[in-house]
């Protein structure tokens, strides 16, 4: 596509449930990023995928958190038993290689209630 | 550890004048990338200039330009001829030549009418 696209837009949810969030990256990319922005901060990388793999999961908060990109191209981002703490919005980028400047997409706001 | 500070949160600035935003670093490393990036109200985190540390010429892109100072590990972004469509936050960032952005904590910027 055009450019990175995320689903869905926006996702509220209750204390202790499941949600995944969508990724879609530019065609051809081979690296796909996944990023935590908080309310007044900057984003906070997360997982980086190089092709169907998880190249480096080293910022996932905890156990609850987990990522898969089985084709190399789209990607899910999963929440188990969220928590409030979990609002903020998740951002995905992706690049053409893992040292090319990433483009973002539009993010996911989740709100946990 | 590598961190970035935008110590301004948020700037005004009058249209068709010059705004800077200021940025700095803390990093041992030499080889690394430097990027500010514009986030609108849709969220979508956009690329507006990237200066790579081993170049010692600033990088410009249309009205957008850059002082960058290695020495005293700054980073300034020159908006000239202020639009009204310019105002967004501003986030810096940090790559050391992988894929790991480190990001600011942002600057808003407001465009007067």
């Amino acid at each position: 596509g055009a450019g990175v696209s995320q689903t869905p837009s926006n996702k509220v949810t209750e204390k202790g449930k499941y949600v995944e969030l969508r990724c879609d990256p530019i065609s051809g990319h081979t690296a796909l990023y996944w990023y935590r922005q908080s309310l007044g901060q900057g984003p906070e990388f997360l997982i980086y995928f190089q092709g169907t793999g998880a190249a480096d999961d080293s910022g996932l908060p905890n156990d609850r958190f987990f990522a898969v990109r089985p084709e190399g191209s789209v990607s899910t981002l999963k929440i188990q038993r969220t928590e409030r703490g979990d609002s903020a919005v998740y951002l995905c980028a992706s690049s053409a290689g893992r040292t090319d400047t990433q483009y973002f997409g539009p993010g996911t706001r989740l709100t946990v209630l | 550890a590598q961190t970035v500070t935008q110590s301004q949160p948020e700037m005004s600035v009058q249209e068709a004048e010059t705004v800077t935003l200021s940025c700095t670093y803390d990093t041992s490393e030499s080889d690394y990338y430097l990027f500010w990036y514009k986030q609108p109200p849709s969220r979508q985190m956009i690329l507006v200039i990237r200066q790579e540390a081993y170049k010692q010429q600033n990088a410009t892109e249309n009205r957008f330009s850059v002082n960058f100072q290695k020495a005293a590990k700054s980073f300034s972004l020159k908006i000239s001829d202020s639009q009204l469509g310019d105002a967004a936050m501003y986030f810096c960032a940090y790559r050391r030549g992988t894929y790991k952005y480190i990001f600011g904590t942002g600057t808003r910027l407001k465009v007067l009418a």
